[in-house]
């Protein structure tokens, strides 16, 4: 039972464009929806989060929609720039759980 | 500031062997602490958590075990490791007043042969 789903394993974006990461979710009870960046051989680095009561969350270039009657998040990355290139990930959290999604990589081409 | 440690790096060990891979956290008190594992090419299992000394919540049975015995540390342990026990471990905490953001450590990456 897959709780938290990323359906598109990988994304290609120009530098200076937007990038958007989806995530979807089966459990309306979540409270808390976070996103992490990951680089190969290396542990997850948080990004930003958002509150199950909210639908948005920004942090400079970072910004978080939450859509909680499609049980849809997204991530806004804008400008894409090269060093975003990495394997993102989405989670959420409940009564002391993090459940996370499986991952989209993202490319920002130069 | 609060920074998290595993050790070792990596490791290559053989099936039917022991394991213990440890994690500590720096900079803060009565965290939540976290393993997870990650096969590859595909995303974060959590294996164990703890929310104090001695209490350990366990998400996958699996010959896999996890142990705090002080307020900062983590252990993972096996007695006999699988194949299927390869991965990339990672530890994580988080601070119960901002559960909404969990920081990981450097991860460990485990090969049993």
């Amino acid at each position: 039972d897959q709780q938290v789903k990323q359906n598109s394993p990988s994304l290609s974006v120009q530098e200076g464009r937007i990038s958007i990461l989806n995530c979807d979710y089966t459990n309306s009870m979540f409270d808390y929806f976070l996103w992490y960046k990951k680089y190969p051989a290396e542990g997850p680095t948080f990004l930003i989060s958002i509150s199950s009561i909210k639908d948005k969350n920004e942090d400079g270039r970072f910004t978080v929609f939450l859509n909680k009657s499609a049980k849809h998040l997204s991530l806004h990355i804008v400008p894409s720039q090269p060093g975003d290139s990495a394997v993102y990930f989405c989670a959420a959290y409940r009564t002391y759980k993090y459940i996370f999604g499986t991952g989209t990589r993202l490319k920002v081409l130069a | 500031s609060q920074t998290i440690h595993q050790w070792p790096a990596t490791l290559v060990q053989p099936v039917g062997s022991p394991l213990s891979l440890e994690c500590t956290v720096e900079g803060t008190s009565n965290p939540n602490l976290y393993w997870y594992r990650q096969a590859a090419g595909r995303g974060l299992q959590l294996l164990f958590y703890s929310v104090g000394i001695g209490q350990i919540s366990s998400e996958v049975p699996q010959n896999l075990s996890a142990s705090r015995p002080q307020d900062r540390q983590f252990i993972l342990s096996s007695k006999k490791l699988l194949l299927s026990d390869s991965g990339f471990y990672l530890c994580a905490w988080t601070n119960r007043e901002t559960i909404y953001e969990q920081y990981f450590g450097p991860g460990t990456r485990l090969t049993v042969t």
